[in-house]
């Protein structure tokens, strides 16, 4: 079990909107700053958002972030082919003082 | 163009040793936090260490404290990760990653190509 619960898996079909939720506690989320990874398929992570809502250069606004007490949420509108990959939420954790990631969400585009 | 390149991964039997090298160029490589983070076979991200510009602040996850060491030589432009008393759950691919913010934080903004190391007997 993740430090940072996700849905397994996610889908939609083009055109759709998605969300991901990650789910922390008051030692992570709750008082550190939530960012999200995407993964496509046999390729290393890429940053999609830092700062719990900063998107980076080259990260379209289809894609936007949120965080709310102890958990966050990633939205992806206008569902495209290219965005199945894997994302993950990550935070610092001030318990265990390290970087916790989580499981993980699988998005499949139908 | 930012660019790190990880090195020394394989095949190694448990209990033994492995020295991963990062080497890193296309920006200030003493202005940066870096990180290792692994990915077991089919599995999610999962952290390793971190270590703060000057080597002054060192991080590591409890599953590998006490057995792997991080380390940087800054007039290298290089990141490395001794590993010692390796397990077969220690089999994965190896991540390289700069920090965008000062450490503790967990905005990991370029990664490298990652390094697959196998422990089985």
């Amino acid at each position: 079990q993740s430090v940072l619960p996700q849905p397994p898996s996610a889908s939609g079909t083009p055109g759709q909107r998605v969300t991901i939720s990650c789910s922390g506690s008051s030692s992570n989320i709750g008082s550190n700053t939530v960012n999200w990874y995407q993964q496509l398929p046999g390729t290393a992570p890429k940053l999609l958002f830092y700062t719990n809502n900063q998107r980076p250069s080259g990260v379209p606004d289809r894609f936007s972030g949120s965080k709310s007490g102890t958990s966050a949420s990633l939205a992806i509108s206008g569902l495209q082919s290219e965005d199945e990959a894997d994302y993950y939420c990550a935070a610092w954790d001030d318990s265990l003082n390290g970087v916790v990631f989580g499981g993980g969400t699988k998005l499949t585009v139908l | 163009e930012v660019q790190l390149v990880e090195s020394g991964g394989g095949l190694v039997k448990p209990g033994g040793s492995l020295r991963l090298s990062c080497a890193a160029s296309g920006f200030t490589f003493t202005t940066y936090s870096m990180n290792w983070v692994r990915q077991a076979p089919g599995k999610g991200l999962e952290w390793v260490s971190s270590i703060s510009t000057s080597s002054s602040f060192i991080y590591y996850a409890d599953s590998v404290k006490g057995r792997f060491t991080i380390s940087r030589d800054n007039a290298k432009n290089s990141l490395y990760l001794q590993m010692n008393s390796l397990r077969a759950e220690d089999t994965a691919v190896y991540y390289c990653a700069r920090l965008y913010d000062i450490l503790p934080a967990s905005n990991f903004d370029y990664w490298g190509q990652g390094t697959l190391v196998t422990v089985s007997s």
